[in-house]
Order: structure tokens, then C-alpha cells, then sequence
């Protein structure tokens, strides 16, 4: 399994963002997806998630209405759309896979990307 | 939304001991409660799913129990390598990680 996020950098607040993650290794068409978001020196906090076909899709309160997930599953490639940027959006954001038992399980993560929101 | 508190927020232990963590949900979560080791500089990996059950290669001295509100964490026999934050995480209702806790060898 392997899952390469792409896309992070230096934007303004207010600015926007997309992430990619390239995923290969496992059946990605059959599998839920979440991104996991790491501020500097914290903790892990979940982003967003999204079932195989994309019909249930779901965002954390802190996100919702200004970011966007979602996949390709002929390109094997999920993405995160991030609008409205602000400090507190600075973080690595991890692409991970749920476990085929159970969507709440993630058993992959990739190593990250970096995001930074500044002036 | 649940909210997991998960202490101690670090410790320090011997080579050898028994290193306990604990985690409690808000509200009753049943056993969907994951632990996850992250190394520094590194992603996390899943140690612990469902509570108790060990993720495939995981050494055994690692171990978790628990359900409902209460859980726990053990690492019965800390080596050099489990250097580490350890998270807890529940999906009874969305996804919640707990703070983490950061263990150290004294």
C-alpha cells in the first residue's frame, strides 16, 4: 500500500488549496477514505471522509462548507479541495485508508503534506 | 460530537516496565476505539483496533482493553524502541483522536 499526497505549500488566509493523494498498493475503489490533519506539535485531528462510491461523505465542524473531498477512482486518486484558508488550517495533512472491515479503522497513512496558511 | 480524553499526556518509564494509558469517551462508544503509535518525524501506524484486537505484526507486549466509555492502553515490557506518541481514536460516531500521550525511556 502506498499513498502519496501532493499539493501543499505556503498560501494567504483567505487563499485556496487543493491536495491530491495518488494511492496504489490495494483496491482504492473498494475502499473509504479519510484525510487526517497534524498542526505543528499537536495532535491528530480528522478532516474529512468518504466512502468508496462517493455517496456518503462527511467533515468536521471545523472545515465544513470550505473544504471539499473527493476521489477519482479510475485515476486512483483522492483529493481535498481547501477554500477559505485561515492560520489555523497549518498542519500536515495525511491521506489515509480505512480498513476494509471497517471505515472507522485506519489501517494506511501516508507521510503528509504540508500546509501553511500566513501572511 | 464525542470527545475522547486520553491521559497521561506523557510519561516517563524504564526499559522493562509496564506503561498503562487511558482514554475515555464522552459518551458510549462500545468497543470502536483504535490505538495508533507515531514515531517522531513519522505517520502514525495502527497498533490496537475494536479495543483489544492487535493489528497484524504488532509485538504482543503492546495490548488494549475496554468498552463503553473506559479504555485502556498497555505496553507490558517498554523496549528503547516504543519511543513514541500514542493516540487513541474513536469511530462510534465520526472520527475522534484523543490528545495523545508522549512516552519517554527515564
Amino acid at each position: 500500500v502506498q499513498l502519496v499526497e501532493s499539493g501543499g505549500g505556503l498560501v494567504q488566509p483567505g487563499g485556496s488549496l487543493r491536495l491530491s493523494c495518488a494511492a496504489s498498493g490495494f483496491s482504492f475503489e473498494d475502499s473509504a477514505m479519510h484525510w487526517v490533519r497534524q498542526a505543528p506539535g499537536k495532535g491528530l485531528e480528522w478532516v474529512s471522509d468518504i466512502n468508496w462510491s462517493s455517496s456518503r461523505i462527511d467533515y468536521a465542524d471545523s472545515v465544513r462548507g470550505r473544504f471539499t473531498i473527493s476521489r477519482d477512482n479510475a485515476e486512483n486518486s483522492l483529493y481535498l479541495q481547501m477554500n477559505s484558508l485561515r492560520t489555523e488550517d497549518t498542519a500536515l495533512y495525511y491521506c489515509t485508508k480505512a480498513s476494509s472491515a471497517y471505515p472507522g479503522i485506519i489501517d494506511y497513512w501516508g507521510q503528509g503534506t504540508l500546509v501553511t496558511v500566513s501572511s | 460530537d464525542i470527545q475522547m480524553t486520553q491521559s497521561p499526556s506523557s510519561l516517563s518509564a524504564s526499559v522493562g516496565d509496564r506503561v498503562t494509558i487511558t482514554c475515555q469517551a464522552s459518551h458510549d462508544i462500545s468497543n470502536y476505539l483504535n490505538w495508533y503509535q507515531q514515531k517522531p518525524g513519522k505517520a502514525p501506524k495502527l497498533l490496537i483496533y475494536d479495543a483489544s484486537n492487535l493489528e497484524t505484526g504488532v509485538p504482543s507486549r503492546f495490548s488494549g482493553s475496554g468498552s463503553g466509555t473506559d479504555f485502556t492502553f498497555t505496553i507490558s515490557n517498554l523496549q528503547p524502541e516504543d519511543i513514541a506518541a500514542y493516540y487513541c481514536q474513536q469511530y462510534g460516531d465520526r472520527l475522534t483522536f484523543g490528545g495523545g500521550t508522549k512516552v519517554e525511556i527515564k
